[in-house]
């Protein structure tokens, strides 16, 4: 079945450092793939999204490349602020296996020190 | 503006007791579902409905229940049957799941 694999957390960074978040996927069709943000004790928000192959999503400065030679993901921001602390969630959408549903990986949470 | 309201924000529960979670979406999407988050986990799919009057059981069912009478809403409903319903409760919609979902923000149920 479909499954999506986060870099384990949590990561601590330093203001205006550079971000990256992990995301690899296993998917038997073409899927679309999404990145969630989740601020505490809120919902989750759709950061961006990419739904074919070498699309970048980007959003906040935020990007994240579909890669489907590396089945992967990953997120990416240049200069992270300390409004960026949060869980974020990489997540998948393969009509073909998984029907109506999304398929979320376990999230990371980035915390962002002054 | 259309978006997913859910009710309460804060939900206390005796043990024994069934309690509904309310969700509630004006965006006029088909699809609805209904997902718990424990502290430093990630979502767990408990039910989802993809039209009107017709739902399925996700990966934790056990202890819950739901319906879907109207395109609108989707209730959850917590039994005595579950064992440890303190938690996250996230409801979300979507058109098509390719577009992905929308969240509300959450009820946190607690078992006193």
């Amino acid at each position: 079945g479909d499954s999506v694999t986060q870099m384990e957390g949590p990561v601590t960074l330093s203001e205006e450092a550079f971000l990256t978040i992990n995301c690899t996927y296993t998917a038997t069709g073409y899927p679309s793939l999404f990145w969630y943000v989740q601020y505490p004790g809120e919902g989750l928000q759709l950061l961006l999204k990419a739904t074919k192959a070498d699309d970048k999503g980007s959003n906040k400065g935020f990007e994240a490349t579909y890669r489907k030679e590396t089945t992967s993901f990953h997120l990416e921001k240049g200069s992270v602020q300390v409004s960026d602390s949060a869980v974020y969630f990489c997540a998948l959408s393969d009509l073909g296996t998984s029907g109506s549903r999304l398929t979320f990986g376990e999230g990371t949470q980035l915390t962002v020190n002054p | 503006d259309g978006g997913i309201t859910q009710s309460p924000k804060y939900l206390f529960r005796k043990e024994g007791q069934n309690v509904t979670l309310s969700c509630e979406q004006n965006l006029n999407h088909d699809a609805m579902y209904w997902y718990r988050q424990d502290p430093g986990q990630g979502l767990r799919l408990i039910y989802y409905s993809q039209i009107v009057n017709d739902f399925q059981k996700g990966d934790i069912a056990e202890g819950y229940s739901v319906s879907r009478e109207k395109k609108e809403s989707f209730p959850l409903t917590v039994t005595s049957a579950q064992k440890n319903p303190t938690a996250f409760y996230l409801c979300a919609s979507s058109i098509a799941p390719r577009r992905g979902y929308t969240f509300g923000s959450g009820t946190r149920l607690t078992v006193v």
